[in-house]
């Protein structure tokens, strides 16, 4: 199975500063997506961010963007300017070839102090 | 507009019982997916459906099984109740594009 990894269980962050949460995965694929969901206690998935395996920039939304280096399959997530309501699990997610059906990574606990 | 609904909220079962969970996807989305979050996990794909059809599957056993119906509103169904099926289910719905909405899910315990 392809895998996506998540190697930082938790980070911890101060109020306004960035924060970088890691995402490394492994495809055979030539063309396939990378996401980000947030994932506040309540249990809901938040969509926050998408990079497609062509797309030469990297992708941004707001104080989110992907740190995307395909030759090291990697897809960071920066958040920049944290907020306190940005503390939440975070999962790193993949979809396949012609299907958007993510595979998830085990997730990122981020806690944002003031 | 109201977005990703799912019912019930919370549910206790016993083993070997069986299950059924229903979400209503947001407005003008025409496919619904299902996950299994276990606690300290990322979401596991299901199922997904469209056009009242099972597109997709992930790897679960027949127990787990669903419907779609012409409203795209969706039922998961789990016979014969495990204690390892007690998770978060979650319900997400999209319309030809990668953006999936997700719901607020539905927490299953299962003694």
């Amino acid at each position: 199975a392809q895998k996506i990894t998540q190697t930082q269980p938790g980070m911890f962050v101060q109020e306004k500063e960035a924060v970088t949460l890691d995402c490394t995965y492994d495809t055979s694929d030539q063309s396939y997506g990378l996401f980000w969901y947030k994932q506040p206690s309540s249990g809901e998935m938040i969509f926050l961010i998408y990079q497609g395996s062509y797309d030469e920039q990297n992708a941004t939304e707001g104080r989110y963007s992907l740190n995307f280096q395909k030759a090291r399959k990697s897809a960071n997530l920066v958040i920049s300017a944290s907020q306190l309501g940005d503390s939440a699990m975070y999962f790193c997610a993949r979809g396949g070839r012609g299907s958007y059906i993510p595979t998830f990574g085990r997730g990122t606990s981020l806690i944002v102090h003031p | 507009d109201a977005g990703v609904t799912q019912s019930p909220t919370h549910l206790i079962k016993t083993r070997g019982q069986q299950v059924t969970l229903r979400c209503s996807p947001k407005s003008g989305h025409d496919t619904v997916s299902w996950y299994q979050q276990a606690l300290g996990q990322g979401p596991q794909f299901i199922f997904q459906y469209y056009e009242e059809e099972e597109r997709q599957r992930g790897n679960f056993p027949d127990r787990f099984s669903g419907h779609q119906f012409p409203n795209y509103s969706s039922e998961l169904n789990v016979n014969a109740l495990l204690l390892g099926d007690s998770a978060l289910y979650l319900c997400a719905s999209s319309a030809s594009s990668y953006e999936q909405y997700f719901g607020p899910g539905t927490r299953l315990t299962v003694t």
